[in-house]
This record gives structure tokens, C-alpha cells and sequence, in this order.
């Protein structure tokens, strides 16, 4: 079975620094990795998604993701954050299992913005 | 509606009740999800439906949790003798295809359940 691990429990980083949140998966074929993102009172936003292609996957709000096999991560990213980021990150990985497919997620990265 | 949307939005029940949580998917969308959160962990897995196949009912946590999508459309979920423990939100999703777990899920706002 796969599985996904978030490493980081709770994040806080200065408005205007980088970001960097990191994302472990295990699975033996070439996985479907995702980064959602849950803010406050709000639901699940997918920020970006890959499957395959260039590893380097950009997202929306100004985020990306790289997706390296060899260490098994796909570490999400963001050059300068804003206290509008401030929210819980979920890293998924999807699994399919014959005609049934689902969405593994990690246990979430909350990261809050110090002004 | 332009959205999944999920009700009620807020749940408050006595322990050994039953309960039931409704979910409206995207009009169109065949396939629908329903996870748990519980406060502080990520989100469980619950149930799958995908279409009109039979639904995945792996993430089910006992018995006492049971889901039904009428008409490939709005789906419930039903806790029977709810005990404290289940007292979490709960989450639907769908999306556009099935068997395609890299299909997008839009997720709805969730339900908030406590159970005193």
C-alpha cells in the first residue's frame, strides 16, 4: 500500500522568506503526486498535480513542486510568502487497484506567517 | 451548483445516535469520495463511489458507517450509534472521471461532527 509522509508538523516562516514544505511517499511505480491546500473555514484547494513529464511542476498561487524519484519526495515551494499562505498543506499520492482508485493523503504541514 | 456542497454544515449529537451527512457533488461528476478528519491528522480515506460500479468501502472504519449514492448523484453518509471517538469532519469530494486517480477532486466545505 502506498503511503505519504509529511515530516513537519507546523511551519512558521516570515512573510517575504522562501518556503520550502517536504512531502515522502512510498510507492513502487511511478506515483500521481498532489499538493492541496486548506485554509481557514475553507475547503480543499488543489495547488498542483503530477504524473509524469517534467519534474518541475508549477502550481497555482505562485507555488511549485519538484518531484525527485531517486529520494522519493515531491517538496512543495515558494520563493516569497505571503500571510495569505498561511493555512494547512496536504501532500497526496494517488493509488488505483484495479477498476478502484483513491487519494492518499499525508497528515498536513500547517505553516503560519510571521509578520 | 457551482461546487460540492455538504450538509449540515454543523452536527452536534449525543453518543449512540445515528446521523446522517449529505453530499451534492458537481453536476456531472461520476465520481464521488468521502473522507474523515479528525482534529490534528490528515484526512482517512472513507468510501468510493465511481459511477454505478459497487463502491469502495475499504476506508469504512466499522459497521457502523455506511454510504449510499442515489441516482449517481447526491450521496449520504450514514454513522449509526455514534460514540465520541467519531467526532470529526467529514469531507466529500468528486470528480469528472472514473478510475483515474489523478483526476482533480473538488472537495466540499465538510461537516463538522461532534458527538457529546
Amino acid at each position: 500500500a502506498q503511503s505519504v509522509t509529511q515530516p513537519d508538523i507546523h511551519i512558521t516562516v516570515s512573510e517575504g522568506a522562501s518556503l520550502e514544505l517536504r512531502c515522502n511517499y512510498s510507492y513502487g511505480a511511478t506515483p500521481y503526486l498532489f499538493w492541496y491546500v486548506q485554509s481557514p473555514g475553507q475547503g480543499l484547494q488543489l495547488l498542483l498535480k503530477y504524473f509524469s513529464g517534467d519534474t518541475l511542476v508549477q502550481g497555482i498561487k505562485g507555488f511549485e513542486a519538484e518531484f525527485k524519484r531517486s529520494q522519493s519526495s515531491f517538496n512543495l515551494r515558494k520563493p516569497s510568502v505571503h500571510w495569505s499562505d498561511a493555512a494547512e498543506y496536504f501532500c497526496a499520492v494517488g493509488e488505483q487497484s484495479g477498476s478502484a482508485s483513491k487519494i492518499i493523503f499525508g497528515s498536513g504541514t500547517r505553516l503560519s506567517i510571521r509578520p | 451548483g457551482a461546487g460540492v456542497s455538504q450538509s449540515p454544515s454543523n452536527k452536534v449529537t449525543e453518543k449512540g445516535k445515528d446521523v446522517e451527512l449529505r453530499c451534492d457533488p458537481i453536476s456531472g461528476h461520476t465520481a464521488l469520495y468521502w473522507y474523515r478528519q479528525s482534529l490534528g491528522q490528515g484526512l482517512e480515506f472513507l468510501i468510493y463511489f465511481q459511477g454505478n460500479s459497487a463502491p469502495d468501502k475499504s476506508g469504512l472504519p466499522s459497521d457502523r458507517f455506511s454510504a449510499e449514492r442515489t441516482g449517481g448523484s447526491v450521496s449520504t453518509l450514514t454513522i449509526q450509534r455514534t460514540q465520541q471517538e467519531d467526532s470529526a469532519v467529514y469531507l466529500c469530494a468528486s470528480s469528472s472521471r472514473d478510475f483515474n486517480p489523478w483526476e482533480t477532486q473538488y472537495f466540499g466545505p465538510g461537516t463538522r461532527l461532534l458527538v457529546l
